[in-house]
């Protein structure tokens, strides 16, 4: 089945840790995005990718890092200098490079849930 | 600054009635699109409607856009437990393509 796979399900960071968060879709995609969800919030553009080797911050892109390598993968790194990256984080993907411009919607994985411990 | 506003936060109905949210934004668009997220779930595309339609129709759902007073609104019609979650809608900005999305309706619908 053609989607996206976020993984892990859960993750947990110790203070000053790095951590990265998967993001991997099976649908030929040109664009793909990363955001961040907060309890009873909307969502937070962290950065995104318009084509492969190729990627833009977002509104809240301090303290992450991202890369995009290859067009199915979109991996996020949590920096330590993200001081409270304790959130929901959603990866999603739109058909081509216009992204929700192209009149189609996003697809989005089921998400990866981040606690600092 | 959230582009979409939504209203209300917080809805709840009995199974059966139609259940309406409202959606405001504040600078032009090439669409707006609806979606919705079951707790702890990733969000899910319902309805799209382009920038110079006024309505669309998608099984139970109804859309409508005011591009001159920058609204939308959502219509569940003869609404169903399984349609409690939270709804958001999103605009789509040229020429980035970026979807920014409002805080979202929460939506409890009683059986």
């Amino acid at each position: 089945d053609g989607g996206i796979t976020q993984s892990p399900k859960y993750l947990f960071r110790k203070e000053g840790q790095n951590v990265t968060l998967s993001c991997e879709q099976n649908l030929n995609h040109d664009a793909m995005y990363w955001y961040r969800q907060d309890p009873g919030q909307g969502l937070r553009l962290i950065y995104y990718s318009q084509i492969v080797n190729d990627f833009q911050k977002g509104d809240i892109a301090e303290g992450y890092s991202v890369s995009r390598e290859k067009k199915e993968s979109f991996p996020l790194t949590v920096t330590s200098a993200q001081k409270n990256p304790t959130a929901f984080y959603l990866c999603a993907s739109s058909p081509s490079a216009a992204g929700g411009t192209d009149n189609y919607g996003y697809t989005f994985g089921s998400g990866t849930r981040l606690t600092v411990v | 600054s959230q582009q979409g506003e939504e209203d209300p936060q917080a809805l709840s109905i009995q199974e059966g009635e139609n259940a309406t949210m409202n959606c405001s934004y504040k600078t032009s668009i090439n669409n707006l699109q609806w979606y919705r997220q079951n707790s702890g779930r990733g969000l899910v595309h319902l309805i799209l409607i382009r920038s110079n339609e006024r309505e669309k129709h998608s099984g139970r759902l109804r859309v409508t856009l005011d591009t001159s007073k920058k609204s939308s609104s959502l219509l569940i019609t003869a609404s169903r437990a399984a349609d409690t979650a939270s709804y958001f809608c999103a605009t789509a900005l040229s020429p980035t393509g970026k979807l920014i999305f409002g805080q979202g309706t929460t939506l409890q619908v009683k059986p």
